[in-house]
């Protein structure tokens, strides 16, 4: 079973410029989660969508962070514009099922952001 | 969210068990016990989850207290691999999808 995939790996940029991630999260997986993780600290969310609406956006910085998964499927991210304070690891999340406490979520391998 | 909370660290000598322990004194009576686990420079990994009881699967037991208001993460021979940080999360049921991560406990394996 293919899993969470997302792109790019690595990026850098200046601050005030944009950036934007993808991810493709595990096929049939309803929800589908974007965390932010900065160096030393556990994972925070940033966005939950159930299929392609959005159920939990509270932390997320609506003024510069948008998200979107068009046809409840893959999902983007996009910083516009950037702060050195958005330096960090962005991980992509996927889950079988709506709400419930015990479905397990399963992790993509990151995009390192790094914001000169 | 009822809180956690861990060692900042241990270590454990390869092969040997490793017990990681989780308190959350807080805890309400849906809360579901949630490990993951994170290896260098990839995303977290589920490991294993319970309510009362203690639970086995392929990767790890996990212990829960009688009262609830602590966990045991066991892992019966570690490995290299088990090197990572470990993160003690409560999920309720109905309530709130997402993961609450605190900053977890790195453990070290020694060869």
């Amino acid at each position: 079973e293919a899993g969470v995939a997302q792109s790019p790996r690595y990026k850098i940029i200046e601050k005030r410029q944009s950036v934007a991630f993808w991810c493709n999260p595990i096929s049939g997986h309803a929800t589908l989660y974007w965390y932010q993780q900065i160096l030393g600290q556990g994972p925070k969310l940033l966005i939950q969508f159930q299929n392609n609406g959005v159920v939990d956006d509270s932390q997320l910085p609506k003024d510069r962070f948008s998200a979107e998964r068009l046809k409840g499927v893959d999902s983007t991210l996009k910083i516009q514009p950037a702060k050195l304070e958005d330096s960090a690891v962005y991980l992509c999340a996927s889950s079988l099922g709506p709400q419930g406490a015990t479905y397990e979520q399963y992790f993509g391998p990151g995009t390192r952001l790094t914001v000169t | 969210d009822a809180k956690t909370t861990q060692p900042n660290s241990m270590e454990s000598n390869e092969e040997e068990p490793v017990h990681l322990p989780c308190n959350h004194s807080t805890i309400s009576g849906t809360d579901y016990i949630h490990w993951y686990r994170q290896l260098p420079s990839q995303g977290p990994e589920y490991v294993i989850h319970g309510l009362t009881s203690n639970v086995n699967n392929r990767m790890a037991s996990l212990a829960i207290a009688e009262d609830r208001k602590s966990s045991t993460l066991i892992l019966h021979r570690a490995t290299l691999r088990d090197a990572a940080v470990y993160y003690c999360i409560l999920r309720d049921l109905p309530g709130a999808n997402n993961l609450f991560f605190g900053t977890g406990t790195r453990l070290t394996v020694i060869p």
